[in-house]
Order: C-alpha cells, then sequence, then structure tokens
C-alpha cells in the first residue's frame, strides 16, 4: 500500500516571503518517485518538481525546492519569494509499485500582498 | 500542439444512466490514468493503463470501468452501480513505464447528478 499525507489544509504567506508546504508518504516500494502540482482555481494540474527514492541531492526548478528527507519519509515543498500567483491548492504525489500515482489531499496557500 | 483532449467538459447523469468520459492523447504516451477529484479535496486514483489491452484498478474502482483499446484512448464509463458520481474528473498520461516523468492533465469533466 501507498500512502500520502499533507497535514496543513491552508496557509497564508506574505508576498515575496518563502514557505515550506509539508507532505509525509509512506510506501514499502524502495523506489518511488515524488512529485508536486499546483492547481490554479481554474482547475488544471501544473507539474513544478520532481524527487526520485535514489536522488542524492535535493530538486530545484526556480522558486521551487523539495526539502526531501528519506528517514523521515517527508518531501515538503519550498517556495522561495511567495508571489500573488502562486495562490493556488499544492498537490504532493507518490509514483509507487511500477506507475501507481496516488495524491495527497492537498494544501491550499493564499499569498497576502 | 500536442496535450491531452477531456470531453465533454460538463456532463450531467439521470439516475440508473451509463455514462463515459472521452480521454485523447496525442503525445504518444505510454501510461493513462483516471482521477476523481471532489470539492476541496485531493485526487483518488479510480483506473491506469500501461499499455494497450492492460489496465489496473486504482483506489476507487467501484462503480467505473475502462477500456485501453488504443494508444492514445482511455475512456472511463460511470455505471449506474457508482452511487454518488458528481465530482471532478481528471484524465492524465505520463511518457513512459518507469514513471519518473510528470503526468500531463487534461482540463477535466465535471459529471452531476439530474
Amino acid at each position: 500500500a501507498q500512502k500520502i499525507t499533507q497535514t496543513q489544509p491552508g496557509m497564508f504567506v506574505q508576498e515575496k516571503e518563502a514557505v515550506t508546504l509539508d507532505c509525509t508518504y509512506d510506501t514499502s516500494d524502495p523506489s518511488y518517485g515524488l512529485f508536486w502540482y499546483k492547481q490554479p482555481s481554474s482547475g488544471e494540474m501544473i507539474f513544478l518538481i520532481y524527487q526520485g527514492s535514489y536522488d542524492q541531492q535535493n530538486a530545484t526548478e526556480g522558486r521551487y525546492s523539495l526539502n526531501f528527507q528519506k528517514a523521515r519519509k517527508s518531501a515538503n515543498l519550498v517556495i522561495s519569494a511567495s508571489q500573488l500567483g502562486d495562490s493556488a491548492m499544492y498537490f504532493c504525489a507518490m509514483r509507487a509499485f511500477y506507475l501507481k500515482v496516488t495524491f495527497g489531499t492537498g494544501t491550499k496557500l493564499q499569498v497576502i500582498p | 500542439d500536442g496535450g491531452i483532449t477531456q470531453s465533454p467538459k460538463y456532463l450531467f447523469r439521470k439516475e440508473g444512466q451509463n455514462v463515459t468520459l472521452s480521454c485523447e492523447q496525442n503525445l504518444n504516451h505510454d501510461a493513462m490514468y483516471w482521477y476523481r477529484q471532489d470539492p476541496g479535496q485531493g485526487l483518488r486514483l479510480i483506473y491506469y493503463s500501461q499499455i494497450v489491452n492492460d489496465f489496473q484498478k486504482g483506489d476507487i474502482a467501484e462503480g467505473y470501468s475502462v477500456s485501453r483499446e488504443k494508444k492514445e484512448s482511455f475512456p472511463l464509463t460511470v455505471t449506474s452501480a457508482q452511487k454518488n458520481p458528481t465530482a471532478f474528473y481528471l484524465c492524465a498520461s505520463s511518457p513512459d513505464r518507469t514513471g519518473n516523468q510528470p503526468q500531463h492533465f487534461g482540463d477535466g469533466t465535471r459529471l452531476s447528478i439530474l
């Protein structure tokens, strides 16, 4: 079985500040991948960042970085220099057992001017 | 441009009726997925397919059926056995069988009960 947990239903952050969105996971598959997606109010899913279970370094993509702590089974997303356009739902997802991809319940981020 | 096309955008179902949601991709992706999203909730996996003529149940497959007769098409049928079908349905695909590539998503279908 595999499970993704996002414990923050909602978060507020001041514009230009950094914010961390939490994600913990559980799987018995030693080979897995972790993804973060953004879903604006329009409903589209936008891929942000990927981390493989065997990757030695934390993934970074522009203002997004993934704080991967394998022993703690956590894969937190860090958004630096928040912008108003970052207001959206954010989902953590895990691919394990070959191609099964499951999602967490999401965190609603609101950026305050 | 390549992408995933879901149709229709809005769909209404009468009690006891089966309805089929279309998902077509021209990205030449091997894997395809169907998810259900309830308001304010995450995505729950219904079915997924790695190759043509093969598919696996996800976490909430009861009341749903799929087929994968062509690489580019992965239709989802919501049967009358699904008692609470009102939700937003998202189709996705990924380019390879290793699963290291991100999923590409369609724009979704909103299904409601009449």
